[in-house]
């Protein structure tokens, strides 16, 4: 079975500052990755996400993330966060023949003026 | 706005009703997802309907039931409501069945089971 980690529930930063949110994941299969935003009382809208090549994967609002097959490991990281970055970030995987999304349980972004 | 609506956006109700929360997916989409968010549990994958036929089962209790029509708008059904059944229940869309498509989600149905 799949699962994925999101090691923080909770990161703050100060605005202007950079920002790593961390995701591992567990399958014995290989697997589609993607990071999901949740502004307040809003739905989900895909950020990125990696199906093949090149492992560095560019997303909107200046996002990105790095897949690391070895460590199972697909952290999003942004270089300069702003006030309107804070929201519930989601890392979430898929088999590659399936659609059946499995998410973390959420990392809360709080940026700080 | 993901172009996924989603009927009602709130809903209350009592311990052993049911009720119907209903989604239209974006135009030219054929497939539709349901997911449950609660505090316990977060965010879990229910059901996927494909072209009107059911093509993925998750987490979903027995008590909950779903359809997609031949306008493909979708319908989620759920039975002899529990406490535990108070959630965000989301609904999302995407062009295809296969792996790796974009799924848009709607605002989301929040239910209060009382």
């Amino acid at each position: 079975a799949q699962s994925v980690t999101q090691l923080d529930s909770q990161v703050p930063v100060f605005e202007e500052a950079p920002v790593e949110l961390r995701c591992n994941y567990s399958s014995s299969v290989s697997v589609y990755l993607f990071w999901y935003v949740q502004y307040p009382n809003q739905g989900l809208q895909l950020l990125l996400k990696y199906l093949s090549g090149s492992t560095l994967v560019k997303g909107i609002n200046g996002f990105e993330a790095e897949f690391n097959k070895s460590q199972t490991s697909f952290h999003l990281r942004k270089p300069s966060v702003h006030i309107s970055d804070t929201a519930e970030y989601f890392c979430a995987v898929t088999l590659i023949n399936t659609d059946k999304l499995i998410f973390g349980t959420g990392t809360r972004l709080q940026v700080f003026p | 706005d993901s172009g996924v609506t989603q009927t009602p956006k709130h809903l209350i109700t009592a311990t052993g009703q049911r009720v119907t929360l209903r989604c239209s997916p974006r135009s030219g989409d054929l497939s539709v997802y349901w997911y449950q968010q609660s505090l316990d549990q977060g965010l879990q994958f229910l059901i996927q309907y494909y072209n009107g036929e059911e093509r993925a089962k998750g987490n979903i209790l027995e008590r909950f039931s779903a359809q997609q029509f031949p306008d493909l708008h979708s319908e989620l059904n759920l039975s002899s409501l529990e406490l535990g059944d108070s959630a965000l229940y989301f609904c999302a869309s995407s062009a295809s069945g296969g792996g790796g498509y974009e799924q848009y989600f709607g605002p989301g149905t929040r239910l209060t089971v009382t």
